[in-house]
């Protein structure tokens, strides 16, 4: 069965204390991942799609990076106004339907 | 350029009743689908229209339907509303259901 799981549920940072959200997938055949951002109330907002293993993608705080088997969500330097719940997704060759992990929970406190 | 739009921003039904959530979708997609965001969790794929027809479906019972619109605008309607159906649901909208999609910011539906 295909599978996402999205590790830690909750990460609570100082600002300018950098870490890693983790997404690991058991999926038939990767199409594409896909890195959401989530603040409360509001829908998921685009952030990275990655297609094949060794791929990296940055914009500004944030480096999404992909394997065979996991993706890292790395945040440098946080400020206060990365807090949000960060979502995975993938897309598998078969289907055309995303499948979402539950979401990391980050909280950067100034 | 419009984003997706969604209305409305809240709803509270109780249950056995029955309730349309609308769509409008982002200026130039042509696809729209519809996920189940329970507290906690990750989006659940209900359902995706493309050119007003049913294109794929989640695991969701029959009393989850949907109709989109000439214009590509959605409607999902849920009958006999169950307690479990309390969720954030959200509208995302794609030209030609192509990655990425996009994202309306959701109605909250309680079910009392």
């Amino acid at each position: 069965e295909d599978q996402v799981t999205q590790s830690p549920e909750a990460l609570r940072l100082q600002e300018g204390e950098s870490s890693s959200l983790n997404c690991s997938y058991t999926v038939s055949g990767l199409r594409g991942l896909f890195w959401y951002r989530q603040d409360p109330g509001k829908g998921p907002e685009f952030l990275f799609t990655l297609y094949s293993a060794g791929e990296e993608k940055e914009k500004e705080r944030l480096k999404a990076t992909l394997t065979k088997k996991e993706s890292f969500l790395h945040i440098t330097a946080p400020k206060p106004e990365d807090s949000a719940t960060y979502l995975c997704a993938v897309q598998v060759d078969s289907n055309y339907q995303l499948i979402w992990g539950a979401g990391t929970k980050l909280i950067i406190k100034p | 350029e419009t984003g997706v739009t969604q209305s409305p921003t809240h709803l509270i039904k109780t249950r056995g009743q029955q309730v349309t959530l609308r769509c409008s979708s982002q200026s130039g997609h042509n696809t729209v689908s519809w996920y189940q965001q329970a507290l906690g969790q990750g989006p659940q794929f209900i359902f995706q229209y493309y050119r007003e027809e049913e294109n794929g479906r989640g695991n969701f019972p029959p009393r989850f339907s949907g109709l989109q619109f000439p214009n590509y605008s959605s409607e999902l309607n849920v009958n006999a509303l169950e307690l479990d159906d309390s969720a954030l649901y959200l509208c995302a909208s794609s030209l030609n259901g192509e990655q990425p999609q996009h994202f309306g910011d959701g109605t909250r539906l309680s079910i009392l």
